[in-house]
């Protein structure tokens, strides 16, 4: 069974330019999740989707960050513009039980972000 | 704030030793979950408690949960030097605080061969 996969693993760009993730959760996943984990840190979640629905975007910092799921299987992480902090690994995970946290996740290998 | 505090932060010991990690949380939970991280990799789910077990195996893994403390532990047996890694317990709050998984710091093991 193949992973989650993200693309690229590594990015470096300049504060204020802009910047997108992509990932591609496991195969009849139906959530999906964002994360965003700082140097030192725990992952902190950005955004939940169900299918191509939002569940939770509370933690999203909405005036720079976007994030959509097209037709409930890809999806895409966008910042613009870039910050100094926003410089962290960002990790897709998709689970299979709609919904719930409470089940397994499964997590991608991660977009590491350098903001210079 | 983040829900779970790990303890200790690092962690050093040899291989063939035992490994304890722990981990508090500050409200009330429907499970809680460890993950492993090892360095430039995603994050793998290694084992889940619920809020009504008191104590889980998985191989070499035992994990306890005792939520009148609000603490679980973690403990590796007979630690490999591929046992090298972060580990992060993360729990899902009950409501009303969200049905999210909230992770903690983490704790840093290093196993020496």
């Amino acid at each position: 069974e193949a992973g989650v996969a993200q693309s690229p693993r590594y990015k470096i760009i300049e504060k204020r330019q802009s910047v997108a993730f992509w990932c591609n959760p496991i195969s009849g996943h139906a959530t999906l999740y964002w994360y965003q984990q700082i140097l030192g840190q725990g992952p902190k979640l950005l955004i939940q989707f169900q299918n191509n629905g939002v569940v939770d975007d509370s933690q999203l910092p909405k005036d720079r960050f976007s994030a959509e799921r097209l037709k409930g299987v890809d999806s895409t992480l966008k910042i613009q513009p870039a910050k100094l902090e926003d410089s962290a690994v960002y990790l897709c995970a998709s689970s299979l039980k709609p919904g719930s946290p409470s089940y397994e996740q499964y997590f991608g290998p991660g977009t590491r972000l350098t903001v210079t | 704030s983040q829900q779970g505090e790990e303890d200790p932060q690092a962690l050093s010991i040899q291989e063939g030793e035992n490994a304890t990690m722990n981990c508090s949380y500050k409200t009330s939970i429907n499970n809680l979950q460890w993950y492993r991280q090892n360095s430039g990799r995603g994050l793998v789910h290694l084992i889940l408690i619920r809020s009504n077990e008191r104590e889980k195996h998985s191989g070499r893994l035992r994990v306890t949960l005792d939520t009148s403390k609000k603490s679980s532990s973690l403990l590796i047996t007979a630690s490999r030097a591929a046992d090298t890694a972060s580990y992060f317990c993360a729990t899902v709050p009950k409501a009303p605080y969200g049905n999210k998984l909230v992770f903690g710091a983490g704790t840093i093991l290093r196993v020496k061969s």
